[in-house]
């Protein structure tokens, strides 16, 4: 499709092990966004790129996070030995250009058990 | 610490009237702010936006007022339809970092028959 890509859909893991959550842009978009939206909340900001560098991760919460961008298109979100409070709906979005109209997809929703 | 605050988690109204969702904000480095929509299990979708240089916005049946003395803006759909319906979510940024948004919680529309 045309729009941006999200896999998993719904991951449920135990608490401490790694996960991966994937996100594959609108084609020609050069901007990747990364929020999450944690229950009754609304989305946080986590990490922003530019191709395939990562000028501001100052949303990412610990450590335990880190993402990847590579070929200036798909893009990683790792979650090492993950919490239950990393329970939340991850949200990919892209842009032609910084900043502007943000395209989202329809997200990952991560529950640790 | 909340720096964009929808105080109003649902609003419902009968289609053909006015829907007003609000918002206020804290930081007065905001110099951008936008509507989000989602529906259920999607991402959210841009509305519209205004600069801070602008106190109205308006597309088609949508208007956003910003008032900056008072740090608010509200978002007018007229006349609502059931296909409204959703979370509206209110965003900000600032020039020179406008690739990140700050979310409110959001508002939940439901617009009645």
């Amino acid at each position: 499709g045309a729009g941006v890509s999200q896999s998993p859909s719904n991951k449920v893991t135990e608490k401490g092990k790694d996960v991966e959550l994937r996100c594959d842009p609108i084609s020609g978009h050069t901007a990747l966004y990364w929020y999450r939206q944690s229950l009754g909340q609304g989305l946080e900001f986590l990490i922003y790129f530019q191709g395939n560098s990562a000028p501001d991760k100052s949303g990412l919460p610990s450590d335990r996070f880190s993402a990847e961008r590579t070929g200036g298109s798909v893009s990683t979100l790792t979650i090492q030995r993950t919490q239950q409070e990393d329970s939340a709906v991850y949200l990919c979005a892209s842009s032609p250009a910084m900043g502007g109209e943000l395209f989202f997809g329809e997200g990952s929703r991560l529950t640790v058990l | 610490d909340q720096q964009v605050k929808q105080n109003s988690p649902s609003l419902s109204v009968q289609e053909g009237r006015i829907s007003i969702l609000n918002c206020d904000y804290t930081n007065s480095m905001f110099d951008y702010f936008l509507w989000y929509k989602k529906y259920p299990a999607e991402g959210p979708t841009f509305l519209i936006s205004i600069s801070s240089i602008k106190d109205k916005n308006e597309d088609g049946r949508f208007t956003v007022f910003l008032n900056k003395s008072a740090k608010h803006l509200s978002l007018h759909i007229v006349p609502s339809q059931p296909g409204d319906s959703a979370v509206y979510f209110c965003a900000a940024s600032v020039e020179g970092s406008n690739y990140k948004l700050t979310f409110g919680k959001g508002t939940l529309l439901t617009v009645n028959p």
